[in-house]
């Protein structure tokens, strides 16, 4: 079964610096990936997707995000981070032949002005 | 507008007292699914729906019933809730497409039990 891991529980950045959130999964073949963010209070929103193709995928909201599959990994990054970013950032997987997504514990993200 | 329609928003009840929270989407998404929202173990799937008549028990099922009488509606059911079940559960719907990844969330549910 697939499973993901997001190494940090909570990162604290200031507004205008570079984010980049870790997300590693672990899965036989070459999963279906996803980034959700959930804002304080709200349901989560999809950020971005990869499913084949380019490594590196854009999303929403200045976000993007890059798979490297010798490392297992699809991490989020963003240039520049905005205040507006704190919320909390899931990482998820899902089996290609599959019809269940798998989470991550999440990674907080606090913003300091 | 699309979206995905969760109630009660929030409930507190008392050990034993069946309940339900009902999903409904306006996407005619055949996917449906429900999660459990707890601190640190992320969201964890409790069952999901590839169609009507169609559901199977996702990671942590236990103590949870599931319908999917029709397209639009997905109830979660909680016949006798224990405390170990107050959680923020939200409902997702998607198409079956290329994976059933692309997820359109509800805003949860905050379910207290006592």
């Amino acid at each position: 079964a697939q499973s993901v891991t997001q190494p940090d529980i909570h990162i604290t950045v200031s507004e205008g610096a570079s984010l980049e959130l870790r997300c590693n999964y672990s899965y036989g073949a070459t999963p279906y990936l996803f980034w959700y963010v959930q804002s304080p209070g709200q349901g989560l929103q999809l950020l971005l997707k990869y499913f084949s193709g380019d490594t590196l995928v854009q999303g929403i909201k200045g976000f993007e995000a890059e798979f490297k599959r010798s490392q297992s990994s699809f991490n989020l990054r963003k240039p520049s981070v905005h205040w507006s970013d704190a919320a909390e950032y899931f990482c998820a997987v899902q089996e290609t032949s599959g019809s269940r997504l798998t989470f991550g514990e999440g990674t907080q993200l606090t913003v300091n002005p | 507008e699309a979206q995905v329609t969760q109630n009660p928003r929030y409930l507190i009840t008392v050990t034993g007292k069946k309940l339900t929270v009902t999903c409904s989407q306006n996407m005619n998404h055949e996917y449906m699914s429900w999660y459990r929202q707890d601190p640190g173990l992320g969201l964890r799937q409790i069952y999901y729906s590839m169609n009507v008549e169609v559901t199977d028990k996702g990671d942590v099922p236990e103590g949870y019933k599931v319908s999917r009488k029709e397209k639009r509606n997905f109830p979660l059911i909680l016949e006798s809730p224990s405390p170990n079940q107050t959680s923020l559960y939200f409902c997702a719907s998607s198409f079956i497409g290329q994976g059933v990844g692309e997820l359109f969330f509800g805003e949860g549910s905050r379910l207290t039990v006592l």
